[in-house]
């Protein structure tokens, strides 16, 4: 089982420039999320889908889009990096009701750096 | 008010201890409710799920206070590989919510020899 594969693992970016996190599931979730976790702060919720065409911000969507075509994908664009988009990014996703355990499965995260 | 709240410590024991750490949730609509363990620079993984009766798993014991709004986990015989960040996890159903999982920002355990 993949689970939810997340690429890249770590990436470098001048500020300014755009680039977009990738993220795929192979458990015909509906739910997927991004997250990013900051040092003493969390994971704050950027923007998330409850299914292929639906989405919506999080807690802290300024500067992210998304998009989700399909059910299995959920890439996160940066649109004009910003070193304060210095972190790491966690994609989850999960089943939204509970007919099945509706554990939430994450990437194994994508360390960005912003300089 | 934060939706779920916990100490993020860090808490400091020594191998062989007990302890216990708390959630708070401000959504009395709350239906489900999850412990997560995050080990420094990984992902977030399912520790155990919370019942209203309370469950154990091996050396840990979730509990769930709904008159209190609160969730428990509680760690027996501490081991020098618990030593991690463990999120309390909540969902709302709808229709107030949408099942949508709500993270807390986690409790840092140190367990040393």
């Amino acid at each position: 089982n993949a689970g939810v594969t997340q690429t890249p693992k770590f990436q470098v970016l001048k500020t300014g420039q755009s680039m977009t996190l990738q993220c795929a599931q192979d458990m015909n979730h509906e739910y997927m999320s991004w997250y990013r976790q900051d040092p003493g702060m969390g994971l704050r919720l950027i923007h998330y889908s409850v299914g292929a065409g639906i989405t919506d911000q999080g807690e802290v969507p300024n500067g992210y889009n998304v998009s989700r075509s399909t059910t299995e994908d959920f890439p996160l664009r940066l649109l004009s990096a910003a070193p304060s988009q210095t972190s790491v990014y966690f994609c989850a996703s999960s089943y939204l009701a509970s007919r099945v355990s509706t554990e939430a499965f994450f990437g194994q995260g994508t360390r960005l750096t912003v300089v | 008010r934060k939706e779920v709240e916990q100490d993020p410590g860090p808490f400091n024991v020594p191998e062989g201890a007990t302890v216990a750490f708390n959630c708070t949730y401000s959504n009395s609509a709350s239906q489900s409710f999850f412990w997560y363990r995050q080990d420094c620079r990984k992902e977030p993984k399912l520790l155990m799920s919370v019942y209203s009766s309370g469950n154990e798993d091996g050396r840990f014991t979730a509990q769930l206070n709904r008159a209190s709004q609160y969730i428990s986990l509680l760690i027996r015989d501490s081991k020098l590989s618990d030593s991690a960040t463990y999120l309390c996890v909540v969902k709302v159903a709808p229709p107030g919510g949408s099942y949508i999982p709500t993270f807390g920002r986690g409790t840092s355990l140190i367990v040393h020899p």
